[in-house]
């Protein structure tokens, strides 16, 4: 296993344009969580699944973004009709539920969102 | 709420000065604690944790000890390296909520 992928690495858009952003995390991990990184700022959460279950779905989390993890693996974080204040870096973690306080969470690369 | 605070960076140092990175947190229940960390170019690593009061975690020469009574998890290390330069994330969850609750982030810049 090579941890928690994320695809692609950067993505330059116009405003407007909508984007789809990919994240494979580690096989035997159950917990699926997508975080934004604007710089000089920490990680902030927006939404996380527990299998295919989306159970919790931060206020960031305006209407113009969805989520899936379809069959509790891979998930997809869609921005539709993207904005310049879009532009961040995506991060993806995951995590073993009732494990994650012991073993902590991996992060994978990110996704870096330019909106031009 | 819960949340995660800080000091502000940025920190510089020369190599094998004493660390400290001071992180205070606020929240309901009994949360575990983490330092994650940024090397340039790279996406968050793990450091060290600790689950309940009085624990320390340490890695690579780091400790942190969660401090209950002043509701605390400080960053230390005793001779910092060039290799140390990296941005460091003090980070809380809430038990079994799942979702790491990040502070701000601290840049430390270690001189040769």
């Amino acid at each position: 296993d090579t941890g928690v992928s994320q695809d692609p690495r950067h993505k330059i858009t116009k405003r407007g344009q909508n984007v789809t952003f990919r994240c494979d995390p580690i096989s035997e991990h159950n917990r699926l969580y997508w975080y934004r990184q604007t710089l000089g700022q920490g990680p902030e959460f927006l939404t996380y699944f527990q299998n295919e279950a989306q159970l919790e779905k931060s206020r960031l989390l305006s209407d113009r973004f969805s989520a899936e993890r379809p069959k509790g693996s891979f998930s997809t974080l869609e921005i539709q009709r993207t904005e310049q204040g879009d532009s961040a870096m995506y991060l993806c973690a995951s995590s073993l539920a009732s494990l994650d306080s012991h073993y902590g969470y991996t992060f994978g690369s990110g996704t870096r969102l330019t909106v031009v | 709420g819960n949340s995660v605070t800080q000091m502000e960076g940025p920190v510089t140092l020369s190599e094998e000065a004493f660390l400290t990175i001071n992180c205070t947190y606020t929240a309901t229940g009994y949360p575990s604690l983490f330092w994650y960390v940024q090397y340039p170019g790279e996406g968050l690593q793990l450091l060290l944790k600790a689950t309940k009061a009085d624990d320390k975690g340490s890695n690579k020469g780091f400790e942190a000890t969660y401090r209950k009574e002043t509701t605390s998890f400080h960053l230390e290390k005793g001779s910092v390296q060039v290799s140390d330069s990296a941005v460091y994330f003090c980070a809380l969850t809430r038990g079994s909520q799942g979702n790491l609750i990040f502070g701000k982030g601290t840049k430390l810049s270690v001189k040769p």
